[in-house]
């Protein structure tokens, strides 16, 4: 499987809001609700933060939520903090009991 | 609480293999299923495979396929992934994850594999 294509980085001020695509297939992405989000502080294992498209573990705020439309999906987060300045990973079911990342995104909070 | 353990960090050479374990505890190890992610320096996660402690099932990445085998042990409750015929480009953190909600949603620490000669 190809990886998902994610951009490498984006950014945003203290309290605005930025949103990261995750573009893949209909073999990946648009074929199943299973895509998640992962969060990575540098140095760290990576930190669950969506599942199955749109639901938040418990404990992770309600300012990150996400969407998917096709083979994109997107996580937005709002209200930026310091906090939220870490690398964050799209993963979805590939089918035949396979799994596929993106690329990653370089969060940046300004 | 639920967590995984991981081994400590290894040096090895080319050609030569190494095994990571990956202990479980706070939860019924098998219930969920393991799943090794590993991550080259300055790169993104790249999934290897997946082990399923309840019945010994595997399913590996076609890039380390015929190279890896992923085993379980439930009597110490302990996920083991061994990478064989060791290469440079092997050189990453191996995680494993536990599979739960259709996600990864716990993490060992990682483990730091150095190919070098």
């Amino acid at each position: 499987q190809s990886a998902l294509t994610q951009p490498p980085s984006a950014s945003g001020s203290r309290g605005q809001s930025v949103t990261i695509s995750c573009t893949g297939t209909s073999s990946d992405v648009g074929g199943y609700n299973y895509v998640s989000w992962y969060q990575q502080h540098p140095g760290k294992a990576p930190k669950l933060m969506i599942y199955e498209v749109t639901k938040r573990p418990s404990g992770v705020p309600d300012r990150f939520s996400a969407s998917k439309s096709g083979n994109t999906a997107s996580l937005t987060v709002s209200g930026l903090q310091a906090e939220d300045e870490a690398d964050y990973y799209c993963s979805s079911y590939a089918g035949g009991n396979n799994w596929v990342f993106g690329g990653g995104t370089e969060l940046t909070v300004l | 609480q639920v967590q995984l353990v991981q081994s400590g960090a290894e040096v090895k050479k080319p050609g030569a293999s190494v095994k990571v374990s990956c202990k479980a505890s706070g939860y019924t190890f098998t219930t969920y299923g393991i799943s090794w992610v590993r991550q080259a320096p300055g790169q993104g996660l790249e999934w290897l495979g997946w082990s399923r402690p309840y019945n010994g099932n595997t399913n590996y990445a076609q890039k380390v396929q015929g190279r890896v085998t992923m085993t379980t042990d439930t009597s110490t409750s302990t996920a083991y992934v061994e990478l064989w015929g060791l290469r440079y480009d092997d050189t990453a953190v191996y995680y494993c994850a536990r599979e739960g909600v259709l996600a990864f949603d716990i993490w060992g620490q990682g483990t730091m594999v150095t190919v070098s000669s």
